[in-house]
């Protein structure tokens, strides 16, 4: 089935960085965007990039320019977002998710990675 | 960017309740507009694409209608399973927003 599955939870200390990874499977990865969405807990949802995995095109919210990188091995259809830079408000759950571009809309999301950033 | 502002922030219903979310764009979106159920613990689900569409596999007592900046997501009768929170996200122009979300509470 379509699916996409996200790397495990991690732990960071502030100042340092964090690569999620996001494997997709049931399709073909080259074909759909990939976007990244956080959110802290109890909050709502805030989107911050997309990736193109056939060219590795990226676009990403002002708010994470220059702290989020989004890459992709099509090889192993995975896509990674790395976050640098970590500060406490940045703990949340970061989700992958997949772009339909018929639908205009994410219409298959990862599980979720736990990020915690804690001294 | 474009805000994306829910109402309401939560409301109380009963099982086989009619039930109305507004969300309102504060600009022209068209249509690109869709709907998200948010389970606890669980990722985001679509519902509705393009402000009326129904997304495969979804019940049909699910239902969006609107246009341009005014649009509203309709569930014709609560079911249990239906009590938690509902995003909509602008698909317009990006950055992609969403609203801030609607609890649905037992009552």
């Amino acid at each position: 089935q379509v699916q996409l599955v996200q790397s495990g939870a991690e732990v960071k200390k502030p100042g340092a960085s964090v690569r999620v990874s996001c494997k997709a499977s049931g399709y073909t990865f080259p074909g759909y965007d990939i976007n990244w969405v956080r959110q802290a807990t109890g909050q709502g949802l805030e989107w911050m990039g997309w990736m193109t995995p056939s060219s590795g095109n990226t676009g990403y919210a002002q708010k994470f320019q220059g702290r989020v990188t989004l890459t992709r091995n099509t090889s192993m259809s995975t896509a990674y977002m790395e976050l640098s830079s970590l500060r406490s408000d940045d703990t949340a759950v970061y989700y992958c998710a997949r772009g339909h571009v018929r639908l205009d809309a994410f219409d298959i999301w990862g599980q979720g990675t736990v990020v915690t950033v804690s001294s | 960017d474009i805000q994306m502002t829910q109402s309401p922030s939560s409301l109380s219903a009963s099982v086989g309740d009619r039930v109305t979310i507004t969300c309102r764009a504060s600009q022209y979106i068209s249509s690109y507009l869709n709907w998200y159920q948010q389970k606890p613990g669980k990722a985001p689900k679509l519902l509705i694409f393009a402000a009326s569409s129904l997304q495969s596999g979804v019940p049909s007592r699910f239902s969006g209608s609107g246009s341009g900046t005014d649009f509203t997501l309709t569930i014709s009768s609560l079911q249990p399973e239906d009590f938690t929170t509902y995003y909509c996200q602008q698909s317009y122009t990006t950055p992609w927003t969403f609203g801030q979300g609607t609890k649905v509470e037992i009552k």
